[in-house]
């Protein structure tokens, strides 16, 4: 099966854009639909994106998904950072089984 | 709206089986295109699927978990389990139950708030 490594930390300041990268170690990343996650310790997970671009109903547009074929590798972008956005994110794909990134940790300084 | 919680014993012996409830209330887990799944997440790790169960019963497990794992349903109680046998300090973590979208591959759309399990003697 393959691995999606995702960076284990960015920061970024409240009122900035930060990007978290999730790149696929074998297959195309096309060939699955990439999924975002936020959870916050002590919560539930939340569903941020799905199929790759899409957000769940109540999701901010300030998020959002895409892929990228020429590095192989899905991105979560979040714009207008909020303190509240302090979390760890985590993508998720499949091939055989399903397959969740390490996680990164956003830090809003 | 559809909730999900966990429950289940906080400690378990290594060696022993671990069993862990899922109460839905909201939704039925009959209904079509949905799979009930558990996650979970050791300290200082990230999320790990276990496996799921569809709508007709059908089960998927990590590969990894196959022979140790069970994942049941009970339609009438509206709640879904999780067995685990033979575990190590290794199955210590936060164990999550959701619903998963379409395939057991897909996205999870609503998650329970997790439940800790320690596997010590």
């Amino acid at each position: 099966n393959f691995l999606l490594t995702q960076p284990r930390s960015v920061s970024a300041s409240p009122g900035k854009t930060v990007t978290i990268s999730c790149t696929r170690s074998s297959g195309s990343i096309a060939s699955s639909y990439v999924h975002w996650y936020q959870h916050r310790p002590g919560s539930a997970p939340t569903t941020l994106i799905y199929h790759d671009d899409q957000r769940p109903s109540g999701v901010p547009d300030r998020f959002s998904g895409s892929i990228d074929s020429s590095s192989n590798s899905a991105s979560l972008t979040i714009s207008g950072l909020k303190t509240e956005d302090e979390a760890d994110y985590y993508c998720h794909s499949y091939d055989i089984t399903l397959v969740f990134g390490g996680g990164t940790k956003l830090t809003v300084l | 709206q559809l909730q999900l919680q966990e429950s289940g014993p906080g400690l378990v012996k290594p060696s022993e089986t671990l069993s862990l409830n899922c109460s839905v209330s909201g939704d039925s887990i009959n209904r079509a295109n949905y799979f009930w799944g558990w996650i979970r997440q050791s300290p200082g790790k990230g999320l790990e699927w276990i496996g799921c169960i569809s709508y007709r019963g059908n089960t998927y497990y990590k590969p990894s978990l196959i022979g140790r794992v069970t994942i049941s349903a009970d339609t009438s109680k509206t709640q879904f389990s999780l067995k685990l046998s033979s575990v190590t300090p290794a199955d210590t973590g936060v164990y999550y139950c959701a619903r998963q979208v379409l395939e057991f591959y897909n996205y999870m759309d609503v998650w329970g708030k997790g439940t800790t399990v320690t596997v010590t003697s």
